[in-house]
């Protein structure tokens, strides 16, 4: 399946580092998520934005920093995160609307040293 | 948002035995998603139940959602080692953006040949 892609797949850093992860979705969707997957919160939705503007930041601390340029690609910058960050964060779309069914793309494994 | 709760957390089957997992809501829904992640892979979505009482069949896989809207199950019958993966339950979140979804820790299912 190629309609929602992530890169980097693995990303391995420092707490001082600062890294993006990207995300760009082929579909025609007009909204787009951010969740972090681990063992303790297997699904934990970050943000949502909806044509491009941010409708969702889920307590989210400020060391994640969401970026939604045009309703294909999004983008999760990283700064100065703590080890327990380390998680498996996956982007997904969808149509805009209440009954519309998610699409997510592969994610990025990330580990924070 | 509106809490799922999904039981039971892990499954071990033999191969052939029936398999079922249950999603429970303390508030109506007005719809409900099911999700399966395989090892090593992101969600996919399955199926959408929006009806009091529905029942929807995918091969050997049976959704219901409860007459209330409150509960819904999954049921695998005679399970084979394709079926191995988390079974995610998803509502909707009661968000700004209307659409985003709380999802259920999940059921994690292992069928040994």
């Amino acid at each position: 399946e190629t309609g929602v892609t992530q890169t980097p797949r693995h990303l391995v850093m420092g707490m001082t580092n600062k890294k993006s992860l990207k995300c760009e979705q082929h579909l025609g969707h007009n909204a787009m998520y951010w969740y972090k997957q681990s063992a303790k919160k297997p699904l934990e939705l970050m943000f949502v934005y909806n044509f491009k503007e941010q409708t969702e930041n889920n307590s989210v601390p400020s060391r994640f920093s969401p970026e939604c340029p045009n309703s294909s690609h999004l983008f999760l910058h990283l700064h100065t995160l703590q080890p327990e960050d380390s998680a498996l964060y996956l982007c997904a779309s969808s149509q805009v609307g209440l009954w519309a069914e998610q699409f997510f793309g592969p994610g990025t494994r990330l580990t924070v040293l | 948002g509106q809490q799922v709760m999904q039981i039971p957390q892990y499954q071990h089957v033999q191969e052939g035995e029936d398999f079922t997992t249950y999603c429970n809501s303390s508030t109506t829904l007005s719809n409900i998603q099911w999700y399966k992640q395989r090892p090593g892979g992101h969600p996919v979505f399955l199926i959408q139940l929006v009806k009091s009482g529905e029942v929807k069949k995918q091969k050997r896989l049976t959704f219901q959602f409860g007459e209330a809207k409150k509960n819904s199950s999954l049921h695998i019958t005679a399970t084979q080692t394709t079926d191995v993966g988390t079974y995610f339950c998803a509502g909707p979140a009661n968000s700004n953006s209307g659409y985003a979804l709380n999802f259920g820790k999940g059921t994690s299912l292992l069928v040994t040949p």
